[in-house]
């Protein structure tokens, strides 16, 4: 099956940086890619979709400012966390689907957010 | 509106019995797709069975089957013969079409499995 990594795993970071999480898709070419976050015990919340050399579309609700999406490449999209604070504390989980199964998206491993 | 409910928010099961996960949903979409995950401790989403809606047979894959009944809008999980490396949650989800014409997946809340020895 093809394979998707995210990096890093687990971040801690101080109230106010901002964080770079990485999502690959490393045996296929993503023609889109989203991003989920995952509070405990809870589901997983679509928070944007993104499409290679296009602007990122957020769901309702999710700050755009806050959570910078970039799609550079076809294997490559980047969430970052613009001056993170405890209440941004979560599950943050990618997905990546290919031109030839559109209905199916192959999930990174998660990377795990704690803002002190 | 589109949705997914998982009505069992924890089940039981002793090993290498059977067990049935159930999840219905809701769409008014012609065209769309229905697919578990299971997501043990580490977190990893780990899937498991798609079945499209034009699929006339159920989607099966080693263990896990998908009782799919299109007109009551149920897809259930079936674990056959459980072993308890399938403890862990598991989710439904249906791949929509969003406003722009792209594909997102909606969860349901997750059913956590309990497998005992």
């Amino acid at each position: 099956g093809a394979v998707v990594s995210q990096h890093p795993s687990r971040v801690i970071c101080k109230s106010g940086t901002s964080v770079k999480i990485e999502c690959r898709s490393l045996d296929f070419q993503a023609t889109t890619m989203f991003w989920y976050r995952q509070f405990p015990k809870k589901s997983l919340m679509l928070m944007a979709t993104s499409n290679e050399g296009s602007k990122a579309t957020y769901e309702q609700g999710v700050e755009k400012d806050k959570f910078l999406i970039n799609h550079a490449s076809l294997t490559l999209s980047t969430l970052t966390v613009t001056s993170a604070h405890p209440e941004d504390s979560s599950f943050y989980i990618c997905s990546a689907s290919g031109r030839e199964e559109q209905m199916k998206q192959y999930f990174g491993p998660g990377t795990r957010l704690t803002v002190l | 509106a589109q949705k997914i409910t998982q009505t069992q928010p924890g089940m039981f099961v002793q090993e290498k019995e059977a067990v049935t996960l159930d999840c219905t949903y809701d769409t008014s979409d012609q065209s769309y797709g229905l697919f578990w995950y299971k997501q043990p401790s580490s977190g990893e989403m780990i899937f498991l069975i798609y079945q499209g809606s034009y699929d006339e047979q159920n989607a099966t894959e080693g263990r896990y089957s998908l009782n799919f009944q299109k007109a009551r809008k149920s897809a259930n999980l079936v674990i056959s013969a459980s072993q308890l490396g399938d403890s862990a949650m598991y989710f439904c989800a249906m791949s929509l079409t969003m406003d722009t014409g792209r594909r997102a997946l909606t969860f349901g809340s997750g059913t956590r499995l309990q497998v005992q020895p």
